[in-house]
């Protein structure tokens, strides 16, 4: 299981862009880098996935550079309601288990 | 929505207690996961299964115990709760075909030892 880095915690205001960075230096050939969302008192949601490039859904793009050492999570034009932990994930699905870290405490201001 | 349940939500009890906390998934998920969480702190794996008949201990020490009978029932049992136990815990499984390792979430047990 490859080992994440990413910041502890982010401000931001309404209607911003917000990028979270994480580090995964150790990222191995199968490994997938996956998000994931916590709102207070509720367990983690999926964002999204990716393995390189970008990865776009409804919620968030994931920007994966060739070298696949780190990825972006991009939030578009974030609301009070985006407020909650990011988890920056890095494994594949022969993973018995999958390790959470402290994640990013996103706040966003209004 | 994730089918995945459980029961209780709130649990408060005494010390000493024999508690068993019930997590359920109707998604036929091989693999299921037990986290225990306290307020504003990360998520640590405390149990995990990828089977019937599986179990292994997670990152975290901890002195609950589960079992995997049926592959959509994945209970976390105290033997003697403890104030120390006191804590969210978060139930999960994963193993369908979408993304690798997508985990769905249980809405949470929030368990207080008094």
């Amino acid at each position: 299981l490859a080992k994440t880095t990413q910041p502890i915690s982010m401000d931001s205001y309404e209607g911003q862009e917000v990028n979270i960075t994480c580090s995964h230096n150790n990222i191995a050939t199968n490994d997938y880098i996956t998000w994931y969302q916590q709102f207070p008192s509720q367990g983690p949601r999926f964002i999204i996935q990716g393995y390189k490039t970008k990865v776009t859904n409804e919620v968030a793009s994931l920007f994966i550079p060739a070298d696949r050492k780190s990825s972006t999570l991009s939030l578009p034009r974030v609301s009070l309601s985006d407020t909650a932990v990011y988890y920056c994930l890095v494994g594949d699905h022969r993973d018995d288990k999958i390790i959470f870290g402290k994640g990013t405490r996103l706040h966003i201001l209004p | 929505e994730a089918d995945i349940y459980q029961t209780p939500r709130y649990l408060v009890i005494g010390t000493g207690k024999k508690i068993t906390l019930e997590c359920s998934q109707t998604m036929g998920h091989d693999k299921m996961y037990w986290y225990q969480q306290d307020p504003g702190m990360e998520l640590h794996l405390i149990h995990y299964s990828y089977g019937v008949n599986s179990t292994e201990k997670g990152d975290l020490s901890s002195e609950s115990t589960v079992s995997r009978i049926r592959t959509e029932h994945f209970p976390l049992t105290l033997e003697s709760a403890r104030p120390s136990h006191t804590s969210q815990y978060l139930c999960a499984s994963s193993g369908g075909t979408g993304s690798y390792n997508e985990q769905f979430f249980g809405p949470g047990t929030r368990l207080t030892v008094l």
